[in-house]
């Protein structure tokens, strides 16, 4: 039972556009959402959250958007630069895993110079 | 800040053996850490959560005496791994939450394991 689904497996993105990483969730008690980078061999990098209460979340080049009542959450990157390349994984927490963070399969971002 | 650090970062071991992994957050205080393991191209899998001073709470289908947890103080949690199989190779990750803060999980670095 995959919760927290992020349905591209890749995306290739040019460097200074804009990269959009979606996510969707299915447990509707999930009320905080984070995103991670990772890089090959590496632990996960914490880059954003936001809570349920918001629908928007920005820091620097990276804002998350909410949309509840369609269960996704998008994470966009802007200016996207080549060192952005790796992969991210959206998670998740609330409800009965509260404290616990299911994460999505992950996203791999390759931005081309 | 929240820096978490992982020990060793390669481990390659026999098979019957016992393999430990320590996980410390360098500049915080953690009261619960978190085990995952991730498989080649596959997502993070919660292993089981640890809390200090108390037992560990392991996740459907991971078992306990084969994967044992000691959460000795705020800042450090130890895995072990009994009578390692090769079927136990796998990339191994801690990550720990930050006492007041309890949401945001900060990872280590990893510990890759290959038992032959």
């Amino acid at each position: 039972d995959q919760q927290v689904k992020q349905n591209s497996p890749s995306l290739s993105v040019q460097e200074g556009r804009i990269s959009i990483l979606n996510c969707d969730y299915t447990n509707s008690m999930f009320d905080y959402f984070l995103w991670y980078k990772k890089y090959p061999a590496e632990g996960p990098t914490f880059l954003i959250s936001i809570s349920s209460i918001k629908d928007k979340n920005e820091d620097g080049r990276f804002t998350v958007f909410l949309n509840k009542s369609a269960k996704h959450l998008s994470l966009h990157i802007v200016p996207s630069q080549p060192g952005d390349s790796a992969v991210y994984f959206c998670a998740a927490s609330g409800g009965t895993s509260y404290g616990k963070l299911t994460f999505g399969q992950g996203t791999i971002l390759t931005v081309h110079p | 800040g929240a820096v978490v650090s992982q020990h060793p970062s390669w481990v390659i071991c026999k098979s019957g053996t016992s393999v430990k992994i320590e996980c410390r957050s360098l500049d915080f205080q953690a009261t619960t850490m978190f085990w995952y393991r991730q498989f080649p191209k596959q997502s993070l899998m919660l292993m089981a959560t640890s809390n200090e001073g108390s037992k560990a709470t392991y996740e459907q289908g991971v078992e306990k005496d084969k994967f044992l947890i000691n959460h000795a103080s705020l800042t450090l949690s130890t895995l072990t791994v009994t009578s390692a199989h090769p079927e136990d190779s796998s990339f191994y990750i801690c990550s720990a939450r930050e006492l007041g803060n309890q949401e945001t999980q900060y990872f280590g670095p990893g510990t890759r394991l290959l038992v032959l």
